[in-house]
């Protein structure tokens, strides 16, 4: 069975084109996320959500929008798309937000597959 | 900001020989973990360290986190092609809601 799943696996699109990109996890996590992946392949936070609740919110571009309907799915929305936004973006669950404050970060974080967007 | 950093950033070894990653942080860690990239794939967590000290292995692979918990080494024995692919560590960075990753670093394995 499939922890984290995303799809699609691989979207080609336009600029100016709306897309989004879907995230489920059957792991009965409380906290999901986006990331996504440069073409050095560093990994970047976009958005963090706890309990279908926004708790983190980097510096990304107001195109880019997260809803999650309920604690299974994380969706990301992406309007009006850029060249530069091809990357591979990849979700992520993890049991809860324990220790993230200064803590102990104990929790670990269970990846998708990764959803490679293309623009053109 | 915490930092992460790895080395080195590429590695080519023949198959068989043992290898060595280091992820090294910029303030003390609470809990270091490894992950392996296959390309064009996703994350696979390999291993996670807690304690000062900690070592722990999964078949070939064994991690370390140093005393002072700022430095973590990935050493592989007997490499084989299929150990080839992105290798990254994370770390939950201090004082702050974020999860970091290192600089990764990109195994080759030739036959």
């Amino acid at each position: 069975d499939t922890a984290v799943s995303q799809t699609p696996k691989y979207l080609v699109t336009q600029m100016g084109n709306d897309k989004s990109i879907k995230c489920e996890q059957n792991l009965g996590h409380d906290t999901m996320y986006w990331y996504k992946q440069d073409s050095k392949k560093f990994l970047k936070i976009m958005f963090s959500y706890n309990n279908k609740e926004l708790i983190i919110n980097e510096t990304v571009p107001n195109r880019f929008s997260p809803k999650s309907p309920d604690k299974a799915h994380l969706n990301l929305h992406i309007n009006s798309l850029e060249l530069g936004d091809s990357a591979v973006y990849f979700c992520a669950s993890s049991q809860d937000l324990r220790g993230l404050a200064g803590g102990f970060g104990t929790d670990t974080q269970y990846f998708g597959p990764g959803t490679r967007l293309t623009v053109l | 900001s915490q930092e992460l950093e790895q080395s080195p950033q590429s590695l080519i070894v023949q198959e068989g020989k043992n290898l060595t990653i280091n992820c090294t942080s910029s303030k003390t860690l609470y809990g270091l973990y490894w992950y392996k990239q296959k390309y064009g794939e996703g994350l696979i967590f390999l291993m996670m360290l807690q304690k000062g000290g900690e070592e722990k292995s999964h078949e070939k692979i064994t991690a370390k986190l140093d005393e002072k918990k700022q430095q973590s080494s990935l050493h592989i024995t007997a490499s084989q092609p299929s150990h080839a692919g992105i290798y990254l560590c994370g770390a939950f960075s201090r004082g702050t809601y974020k999860y970091i990753f290192g600089t990764g670093t990109r195994l080759k394995v030739l036959a």
